[in-house]
């Protein structure tokens, strides 16, 4: 178990719709960063927030969005949803942004999302 | 971007062999190398990691060599055991205030009984 906790574990449904995706990181840690794992396209970062400012952004689409609350746990909203949406994503945490350069990230159980 | 190329995309091994996957990357100023293993359906776990000022670093049976000059570091899994069969990613962070993770294709290893 890393610590890293996303909710839901399933997610299935119809195109055109718009779907939230939920994590916590680990305590103590303020950097959250999302990745996409798809059959084709692998494992690919979407955006990274750090202490509730967005830090970094990936191959992420307009039709997606997030944030990073106070208690920073964040979200991840997806909407106008496509087939081709269909996917595991997974958020992981770090401690911070790391004075000697990346800190380890640990990664989340996922949410397997499948848009029909 | 940051490029990782990963090889070879599948590996098949006996049991107690040693098993060998490399990356190569793009960038030359990436300065972290983290290597992670996935099992069917689950979270990718860091298993290890090296930094740029370090050229090999080892926990138990889990090797990971760097060679910056070349732009390419390598997993080395000796005497290999059932509980090793998995997908194996590596990944490279940039560095310089960039901290995300690009992830190479990933290898799927089975270890033969």
């Amino acid at each position: 178990d890393s610590g890293v906790t996303q909710t839901p574990k399933h997610l299935i449904t119809a195109t055109g719709q718009r779907v939230t995706l939920r994590c916590s990181p680990r305590s103590g840690d303020l950097s959250v960063y999302w990745y996409q794992q798809s059959l084709d396209q692998g494992l690919q970062f979407l955006i990274q927030y750090y202490n509730g400012e967005e830090r970094a952004k990936g191959n992420i689409l307009e039709r997606f969005s997030a944030q990073q609350f106070p208690d920073l746990h964040s979200e991840l909203n997806l909407s106008s949803l496509e087939l081709g949406d269909s996917a595991l994503y997974f958020c992981a945490s770090s401690d911070g942004l790391g004075i000697a350069g990346a800190n380890e990230q640990f990664f989340g159980p996922g949410t397997r999302l499948t848009v029909l | 971007g940051e490029n990782v190329e990963q090889h070879p995309s599948t590996l098949s091994v006996q049991e107690g062999d040693s098993a060998v996957i490399k990356c190569t990357y793009s960038d030359s100023a990436s300065n972290y190398f983290p290597w992670y293993k996935q099992e069917l359906g689950k979270r990718p776990q860091l298993i290890i990691d090296i930094r740029s000022n370090v050229g090999e670093k080892k926990d138990q049976r889990i090797a990971v060599t760097l060679n910056k000059t070349a732009k390419h570091f390598s997993l080395h899994i000796t005497e290999t055991q059932p509980e090793d069969s998995a997908v194996y990613f590596c990944a490279v962070s940039p560095g310089s205030n960039d901290y995300k993770l690009s992830f190479g294709a990933g290898t799927t290893v089975t270890v033969r009984a």
